[in-house]
């Protein structure tokens, strides 16, 4: 089976712009979840979504949204960009969820810079 | 709410000696406990869980950890640490009832030096 795919691999933003980013998760998963990592944060869980509803969300400001497709292809979204959205966005699926015994499978990650 | 700690920065060990890194959590319900590891410029992998069971679970690169109820600790070791091993590791709990996230400890750099 391929894995969690995520594109782009490597992005560069100005302040004040949008960016999109999207992850296919492995055949067959429905539960699609995001994360921002960097240095000094660690990984911190932006939001999940199953079946295209949205099931847990973290504390991220309304600039960040997501949303899954009927294919469990998922896409986040920053508006807005500002400098401390630099991080790298990992996308993980599993095949059920929150509450599930399952593990989590990671893409690659989306390197995000923002200047 | 769900919590993990992972109390060292970084473990450093030679190559050869036994290695631990340690994780202790907090969750509502009973614990579905995970380790991760993450090479640089990767994703995570994934390398144990513990859902019910036996407390000594074995996973991948041969890993293992334990599962302490008591001391509400998920300690990942493994017997004889090889160079290659060396990476950033992160502990992970999800409590059992709802549709509780993943929580994530803040990682736990290991170095193995020749």
């Amino acid at each position: 089976k391929a894995g969690v795919t995520q594109t782009p691999r490597y992005l560069i933003k100005t302040r004040g712009q949008q960016v999109t980013l999207s992850c296919s998760p492995i055949s067959g998963h429905r539960s699609v979840s995001w994360y921002q990592q960097t240095p000094g944060q660690g990984l911190q869980f932006l939001f999940e979504y199953f079946s295209e509803t949205q099931r847990n969300k973290g504390n991220f400001p309304g600039r960040f949204s997501g949303r899954q497709f009927s294919n469990s292809r998922s896409e986040m979204n920053v508006s807005t960009l500002e400098l401390g959205d630099s991080a790298l966005y990992l996308c993980a699926s599993s095949p059920s969820g929150g509450g599930s015994s399952y593990e989590q499978y990671f893409g690659p990650g989306t390197r995000l810079t923002v200047t | 709410a769900q919590s993990v700690a992972q109390p060292e920065d970084q473990v450093n060990v030679a190559e050869g000696n036994p290695l631990t890194v340690k994780c202790t959590y907090s969750v509502s319900g009973n614990p579905y406990l995970f380790w991760y590891v993450q090479y640089p410029n990767r994703g995570l992998q994934f390398l144990l869980k513990y859902i019910t069971g036996d407390n000594l679970v074995k996973g991948s690169y041969g890993f293992e950890a334990e599962f302490n109820k008591s001391q509400t600790s998920f300690h990942l070791k493994k017997p004889s640490a090889l160079v290659s091993d060396s990476a950033l590791y992160f502990c992970a709990v999800r409590g059992d009832t709802g549709f509780q996230k993943l929580v994530f400890g803040t990682g736990t750099r290991l170095l193995v030096s020749p």
